[in-house]
């Protein structure tokens, strides 16, 4: 059973704070990985994308990759209020998977 | 910016009756996908739908489940025979190419809320 773990929070950081998020998968053959941003009653939305150890910065966000560790993370510099969401982890095993194996969300509040 | 967009935004249905979810993936999108999200539970993998056939399954879409394209532009969800528990937020996704291997976006639509009575 490939599972995705995640804190589920809520995660409270103040405005201007970097926020991090962290997951971990179980299985040792996943090859891609991503964050997703939910807010309450609406569809997942992509952050960032992550398919190599190390990190990969995108504005104000970076994904981390330790394969090794089976452990992705997510940080947020300079959060803001908007970013309070949940947000979730994805993980596809490869081996011609189509589907994402989503982690149950972690909650971040950003406090003004 | 081009959006994949479903309907109905809400169903309630009986117990046992057939609901029919309908999506409009984004079109020059290959991939189709179906996803579910249970209340206050994790986004589940339902399906994904290439070249006019199911790609891949996972092991909530058995026998009660089906999609269909049945034309150039939507993509359907039928769950016969609804129970209870399969009230949950579904949501339709499509993707340029397949993500695994290109890592282009998965485009999520909106999602249908599907309540079962």
């Amino acid at each position: 059973q490939k599972e995705v773990e995640q804190n589920s929070g809520p995660l409270s950081v103040p405005e201007g704070a970097i926020a991090s998020l962290n997951c971990t998968y179980s299985d040792r053959g996943s090859q891609s990985f991503f964050w997703y941003r939910q807010y309450s009653g609406k569809s997942p939305e992509l952050i960032m994308s992550i398919y190599s150890n190390g990190d990969k910065e995108d504005g104000r966000f970076t994904a981390q990759l330790n394969k090794a560790s089976q452990y992705v993370s997510l940080l947020i510099r300079d959060s803001q209020p908007s970013d309070s969401a949940t947000y979730l982890c994805a993980v596809n095993s490869g081996g011609g998977a189509d589907g994402l194996t989503f982690g149950k969300g972690t909650h971040l509040i950003i406090q003004p | 910016e081009p959006e994949v967009t479903q309907t109905p935004s809400h169903q309630v249905t009986q117990m046992g009756q057939e609901v029919i979810l309908r999506c409009v993936p984004i079109s020059n999108h290959l991939y189709f996908y179906w996803y579910r999200q249970i209340l206050g539970q994790k986004v589940e993998f339902l399906v994904s739908f290439y070249n006019n056939e199911i790609s891949e399954k996972s092991e909530i879409f058995d026998d009660q489940f089906s999609v269909e394209r049945p034309d150039g532009s939507n993509f359907t969800l039928k769950i016969r025979s609804t129970k209870l528990e399969d009230s949950a937020m579904y949501f339709c996704a499509s993707s340029e190419t397949r993500q695994v291997l290109t890592g282009n976006t998965i485009y999520f639509g909106e999602g249908s809320w599907l309540t079962v009575v």
